[in-house]
């Protein structure tokens, strides 16, 4: 059984650029759910993806939005980066049914300059 | 409004002594509560659920709806108890998990 997976561990932007973060959920589960982690902060929900649909979305803007594809990895988009989207992004993957035992990912750190 | 609160970032505590992680939720309903642990240099992990009533590693968490409250105990602190505690809720048949800000827990020696 593999774990959640995130590429990459880390990157550098500038502001107004765009950025994909990738994530590979665990084996056997179909359900995908994105995080920001702020510095000295909880993770805030963005979205959660259930076979390859939006299923539910947090307080983020449209610039960020997302894809699951049909093996169940996702990716999340963030468009016009901001200083303030600098933070960890966390993908988080469960099984429906068990939708409160989710199983994280390392993170991908993002730095906006 | 739904939200999570951790009143302590840091709690320092000396082996075997009692600890206690405190977490207040507000909420319209019945959530799931759960307390979910990231140990240094290591992935977010859960660590228990209300639902499930067990204790994990010694430690136990009992749901207080009177008071809206969710906290973490351990009856003797170990050393490698150290590591970033966050409570969380989420609303039933939801989608939407909302973490607290974390507590920092420090053992000492």
């Amino acid at each position: 059984e593999t774990g959640v997976t995130q590429s990459p561990t880390h990157l550098i932007k500038t502001r107004g650029q765009q950025v994909t973060l990738r994530c590979s959920s665990q084996s056997g589960h179909n359900t995908v759910s994105w995080y920001q982690q702020a510095l000295g902060q909880g993770p805030q929900f963005i979205f959660q993806y259930y076979r390859e649909e939006e299923n539910g979305r947090g307080n983020f803007p449209p610039r960020f939005s997302g894809l699951q594809f049909p093996n169940y990895s996702s990716e999340l988009n963030v468009n016009a980066l901001e200083l303030d989207d600098s933070a960890l992004y966390l993908c988080a993957s469960s099984q429906s049914g068990r939708a409160g035992e989710q199983y994280f990912g390392p993170g991908t750190r993002l730095t906006v300059t | 409004a739904q939200r999570v609160t951790q009143p302590e970032k840091l709690l320092s505590v000396f082996k075997g002594a009692p600890v206690e992680l405190k977490c207040n939720y507000s909420y319209s309903g019945s959530p799931e509560l759960f307390w979910y642990v990231q140990y240094s240099r290591q992935r977010l992990q859960l660590l228990l659920r209300h639902i499930s009533r067990e204790s994990i590693k010694g430690f136990t968490a009992d749901l207080n709806k009177g008071e809206t409250s969710f906290h973490l105990k351990k009856p003797f602190a170990q050393e490698e108890d150290s590591a970033m505690y966050y409570c969380a809720l989420r609303g039933p048949g939801g989608f939407k998990t909302i973490f607290g800000a974390g507590t920092r827990l420090f053992v000492k020696a």
